[in-house]
């Protein structure tokens, strides 16, 4: 089973946007509107940000919207703010073989 | 409210058991997905398997399918993960994570448990 394939990092000055992909295959991303993303801050519990591929729970800014487009999805943030800095991992359900699968996991900066 | 609230951190030698807990309120438990999830130190996350909601049977990822164990007391409204055979590479921290079904993704999760496989 493999991890969804996302670049290590990603950076962008405050009030800029930035976009991080996550890339699957038809079997996971492509195949299910399955994805969700997740905020992690060191020592903090991961933070639902993103589920089924471009809805946001209760809470989180409208900063944050996401998209697929075939077996690649994407989590835009934009206005970027200090407080965005922080760890993003995107997660498909991989059908019942494979059931959860999370991506490599993608370094934000806020410059 | 919404808690999930794990057991203290774990030192453990390999080849040993490590057993974790996850003690939930604030909502209805059987309604509810207990997902696993672990990262170890400088890597991603991984997800290790779950418990159904209404009947708690497990489903567990391939690469810990003959060494993790994950039930639920629906009577004390908490989930255990309990892996064997530990190994230097198990060393991590484990979450536990909850979800109302395979697409709306895991919306609350505690802060994890920090599991040291160390001789």
């Amino acid at each position: 089973q493999s991890a969804l394939t996302q670049p290590p990092s990603a950076s962008g000055s405050p009030g800029q946007s930035v976009t991080i992909s996550c890339t699957g295959t038809s079997s996971d991303v492509g195949g299910y509107n399955s994805v969700s993303w997740y905020q992690l801050h060191p020592g903090k519990a991961p933070k639902l940000m993103i589920y089924e591929v471009n809805k946001r729970p209760s809470g989180v800014p409208n900063r944050f919207s996401g998209s697929k487009s075939g077996n690649t999805a994407s989590l835009t943030v934009s206005g970027l703010q200090a407080e965005d800095e922080a760890d993003y991992y995107c997660s498909s359900y991989g059908g019942n073989c494979n059931p959860y699968v999370f991506g490599t996991g993608t370094k934000l900066t806020v410059l | 409210q919404v808690q999930l609230v794990q057991s203290g951190a774990e030192v453990k030698k390999p080849g040993a058991s490590v057993k974790v807990s996850c003690k939930t309120s604030g909502y209805i438990f059987i309604g509810y997905y207990i997902h696993w999830v672990r990262q170890a130190p400088g890597r991603g996350l991984e997800w290790m398997g779950c418990t159904h909601r209404h009947n708690g049977a497990a489903e567990y990822a391939q690469r810990f399918q003959d060494r993790v164990t994950m039930a639920v007391d629906t009577s004390m409204n908490t989930a255990y993960m309990e892996l064997s055979s530990l190994t230097y590479d198990d060393t991590a921290v484990y979450y536990c994570a909850r979800e109302l079904d395979t697409t709306k993704g895991f919306d609350f999760w505690d802060q994890g448990t920090l599991v040291i496989v160390s001789s």
